[in-house]
């Protein structure tokens, strides 16, 4: 098993482009999740994804838009990239059945917006 | 909504034990848990607790009083390849919210 997977690895962008972060999990689990980390702070939310066919928004929505494409795959795209979205993106997967609700993480997209 | 508080970072010998606090305002509860993440490395879990107590996993341990909305991770015989961040985070309906993080540095 992969576990997580996310590409790109890396990206550069120029202000205003666009682009889509992808991002899969082959555990079957339910919700899906988006994070951002940005030097020397903890994890926020951007979006999140409880089952299949369901989004919400997290901590920090504004300027992405997401899509559960299905079970397995969660996707995260910027429309007008700005400087200030430079961060390290994970996406994480976990089954939501109560308990610690475990989440698994990707190995992160390295943005840079110029 | 929630709100978590942990120290930004500490300092440690090899061998020596640490133990990284962290408070929590919440509105329900739902248990604690610890991740881990090295530098330029995605977080793993590292121990749940939704019941008053300690849990211990082999050298790490963490303990939560629901009373006084706190709880610590102490990690034992310290080495250096414990040097990372460490999170606590608390569930918020179908989330996690993660505290800012504690940079762990182990000293030789």
């Amino acid at each position: 098993n992969a576990g997580v997977t996310q590409t790109p690895k890396f990206q550069v962008l120029k202000t205003g482009q666009s682009m889509t972060l992808q991002c899969a999990q082959d555990m079957n689990h339910n919700s899906m999740y988006w994070y951002r980390q940005d030097p020397g702070m903890g994890l926020r939310l951007i979006y999140y994804s409880a089952s299949e066919g369901t989004t919400d928004k997290g901590e920090v929505p504004n300027g992405y838009n997401v899509s559960r494409l299905n079970k397995r795959e969660f996707s995260l795209r910027l429309e007008s990239a700005a400087p200030s979205q430079t961060s390290v993106y994970f996406c994480a997967s976990s089954e939501a059945s109560g308990g610690p609700d475990t989440q698994y993480f990707g190995p992160g997209t390295r943005l840079t917006v110029l | 909504g929630q709100s978590l508080e942990q120290p930004s970072e500490v300092t440690a010998v090899e061998g020596a034990i640490v133990q990284i606090n962290c408070t929590y305002q919440t509105s329900g509860f739902y248990g604690l848990s610890w991740y881990q993440q090295h530098d330029g490395g995605a977080p793993t879990f590292l121990s749940y607790n939704a019941l008053d107590g300690l849990e211990e996993t082999g050298r790490f341990s963490s303990f939560l009083s629901r009373s006084d909305s706190y709880g610590y991770l102490l990690l034992q015989e310290l080495q250096m390849k414990d040097s990372a961040s460490y999170f606590c985070a608390v569930r918020e309906g179908g989330k996690l919210i993660f505290g800012q993080g504690t940079e762990l540095s182990v000293k030789p």
